[in-house]
């Protein structure tokens, strides 16, 4: 069984503080994706990185996929107080059908 | 826009009760997915279903079993529940193959189901 390790499990910081959430693995993934869930919704897809060593950006955040394919992180530039919600990681493994593996997942507060 | 509607966003029931959970996604996607959600636990794979009448077991099957007769609607079924199936319950679809990239799962807002 594949598992993803995701910290830290909790962040509060003020608004304009930059962060990092890891997610880390001792196997190999296919494909690793972050999702954002906001209270009383479901997760929402916000990137998927498949090559080993990639840098995608979305506005302020940034997501990494290691080199070896075991971990990602996820950097938040100047958060805002939108920026709070639960933050997922998931992987893919083999093919299975696109079943995915998701870390315990980061609950994230900007305070105003 | 793709949707993901789950019958119930709140739910109540007691021990030993037979509990259904409805998932219906209108994405013509051939996977769908069961999630079970609780805190610090991140979301845990029930059953999934990559074809209508397919199956498989997740990580957490038991005491839940699943049923797919049509292409858009997933079903969930309690078949006795108990207190440690309170919980918030996903579901999810995506397609079956494709690149990578495209295994994004679409999720509906959850079901909140408390036994007691």
């Amino acid at each position: 069984t594949q598992l993803l390790e995701q910290s830290p499990q909790f962040l509060s910081i003020q608004e304009g503080e930059n962060l990092t959430v890891y997610c880390n693995s001792s196997s190999v993934f296919s494909s690793l994706q972050w999702y954002r869930q906001e209270p009383g919704e479901g997760p929402v897809l916000l990137v998927t990185v498949v090559t080993g060593g990639e840098v995608k950006k979305l506005k302020r955040l940034t997501f990494q996929f290691g080199d070896a394919r075991k971990d990602s992180s996820l950097h938040i530039t100047a958060a805002q107080p939108g920026d709070t919600g639960l933050y997922l990681c998931a992987g893919i493994g083999g093919t299975s059908y696109g079943k995915l593996t998701f870390g315990q997942g980061t609950i994230l507060t900007v305070h105003p | 826009d793709v949707k993901v509607t789950q019958s119930s966003r709140y739910l109540v029931k007691r021990t030993g009760e037979k509990v259904f959970l409805e998932c219906v996604q209108d994405m013509d996607h051939e996977n769908m997915f069961w999630y079970r959600q609780d805190p610090g636990l991140g979301l845990r794979l029930i059953y999934f279903s990559y074809d209508v009448k397919m199956k498989e077991k997740g990580d957490i099957p038991e005491g839940y079993s699943v049923s797919r007769e049509k292409k858009e609607r997933f079903s969930l079924i309690l078949e006795s529940a108990s207190t440690n199936q309170t919980s918030m319950y996903l579901c999810a679809s995506s397609y079956a193959s494709g690149s990578l990239s495209s295994y994004e799962q679409y999720f509906g807002p959850g079901t909140r189901l408390t036994v007691t």
